[in-house]
């Protein structure tokens, strides 16, 4: 899978808007771009994903450069069950069932 | 509730020793996924399987062994060739027919935490 780049560490304080940035600057055409959170001691869960428009769902917004070389996952309203690892990852288009997860980004909310 | 779920939550092996972490999921995915994760690291893969009866190594799949003889079950066992086990395993489901590889959301169970005595 292709490398993704995010900060070790972020902080957000309560109920405000959150972005948190991934760099993929060797993204090719076909491949698509997922976010997962891990929450402490539990497993990865899913977030969003896209590939070249901006996607909104219950949980998140991911906004898409127009070169597709980074991209922002945007939480609107941060609260305490949104402190969580969130991992940025480029899933190939043909072939790989890899799905590589790098250190992603610690996100801590301030109450 | 459809789900993944993974056993024992904790388990500790003595030197020498094979163990067996089970995983089980009622959400009838064909693909189904064994990763491990160490202490402030990602997830690295060890094997994957597609479909029943069918398995791949991942990137660090020495030292574990894995079968597939139903849809619903990837046990992973631990064997004494893996020198440094403890971590903690995280295994996961996909659907792979809706939508194909690049639309593919993984779930996970909520992963095993082996230690070694």
């Amino acid at each position: 899978d292709a490398k993704t780049t995010q900060p070790n560490s972020m902080e957000s304080n309560e109920e405000e808007p959150v972005h948190l940035p991934c760099n993929h600057s060797t993204i090719s055409g076909t491949d698509y771009i997922h976010w997962y959170r891990q929450l402490p001691s539990q497993g990865p869960e899913y977030v969003i994903h896209g590939l070249t428009s901006n996607v909104n769902n219950r949980m998140a917004s991911l906004a898409i450069a127009e070169d597709r070389k980074s991209s922002t996952l945007i939480l609107h309203r941060a609260t305490l069950r949104d402190a969580a690892v969130y991992y940025c990852i480029l899933r190939v288009g043909a072939g790989s069932y890899q799905l590589t997860f790098g250190k992603g980004t610690k996100l801590s909310v301030i109450p | 509730d459809g789900g993944i779920t993974q056993s024992p939550k904790y388990l500790f092996r003595k030197e020498g020793q094979n163990v067996t972490l089970s995983c089980e999921q009622n959400l009838n995915h064909d693909a189904m996924y064994w990763y491990r994760q160490d202490p402030g690291q990602g997830l690295r893969l060890i094997y994957y399987s597609q479909i029943v009866n069918d398995f791949q190594k991942g990137d660090i799949a020495e030292g574990y062994s894995v079968s597939r003889e139903k849809k619903e079950s990837f046990p992973l066992t631990v064997t004494s060739a893996q020198k440094n086990p403890t971590a903690f395993y995280l295994c996961a489901s996909s659907n792979l027919r809706t939508g194909g590889i690049t639309n593919e959301k993984l779930f996970f169970g909520s992963g095993t935490q082996l230690s070694v005595l």
